[in-house]
């Protein structure tokens, strides 16, 4: 089983400020690798799939980058509503597929 | 417009049964291969099963295989998740949510439902 590791646990921000949330595999995962933004009360939402593709109707500062087994999700000029937790997923090697055990941005 | 609707949900002693149901609308199950997520409460995703387009290829989590099965219908857009011998650590919100990917692959989730909450007490 690939294990997904996602940090900080927490990451405290500013409104305006970049946040950098970083995601690693256990082993070598290519590119296949999605995001998700989960605010409290709601399901997930898709963000980015193949660590860079941004999902449909995802606003241009969410990006993705990485491969192999360092990927990062980077959010540039925070909003409100942006302050979420997040998490990674492999698909590469499955059954099963598997998360990160999330990052939690919330108001420095 | 594209969606699911969990249901089915509910308190339940340990050792019994329960099915959660999950409904679509704007597309076709049919076409797409669809997942049971959990999620226990104050904690992360974890998957649970998955059922290809085809229908005929499904995968199990570890924790649930042998207790737990998918299925769906295909007239009814509905997707079913009919869990048995429920155990205290099956407390959780389950979610579907809809597979995408290249080809026949379900490899993101691109559409989820708001979920249905299990919970499994004496």
């Amino acid at each position: 089983e690939i294990v997904m590791t996602q940090s900080p646990a927490t990451l405290s921000v500013s409104p305006g400020e970049s946040a950098t949330l970083s995601c690693r595999s256990s082993e070598n995962i290519n590119t296949n690798l999605a995001w998700y933004q989960q605010k409290p009360g709601q399901a997930p939402r898709l963000l980015i799939h193949d660590a860079s593709t941004r999902a449909t109707d995802i606003p241009a500062r969410f990006s993705g980058s990485g491969s192999g087994t360092e990927f990062t999700l980077t959010i540039s000029s925070l909003q409100s509503e942006d302050f979420a937790i997040y998490y990674c997923q492999q698909y590469n090697n499955w059954p099963p597929w598997t998360f990160g055990q999330g990052t939690k941005v919330d108001f420095k | 417009q594209v969606q699911l609707v969990e249901s089915g949900g509910g308190v339940v002693q340990p050792g019994k049964s329960l099915r959660l149901s999950c409904e679509s609308s704007g597309f076709t199950i049919r076409s797409y291969g669809m997942f049971w997520i959990r999620q226990a409460p104050g904690k992360g995703l974890e998957w649970v099963a998955v059922t290809f387009y085809a229908g005929n290829e499904k995968y199990y989590a570890d924790s649930v295989k042998g207790r737990f099965t998918v299925s769906r219908d295909s007239s009814k857009d509905t997707l079913y998740l009919q869990m048995d011998r429920l155990r205290i650590d099956d407390t959780a919100l389950y979610f579907c949510a809809r597979g995408r990917g290249g080809g026949s692959r379900v490899d993101w989730l691109d559409t989820w439902g708001q979920g249905t909450l299990v919970t499994v007490s004496s």
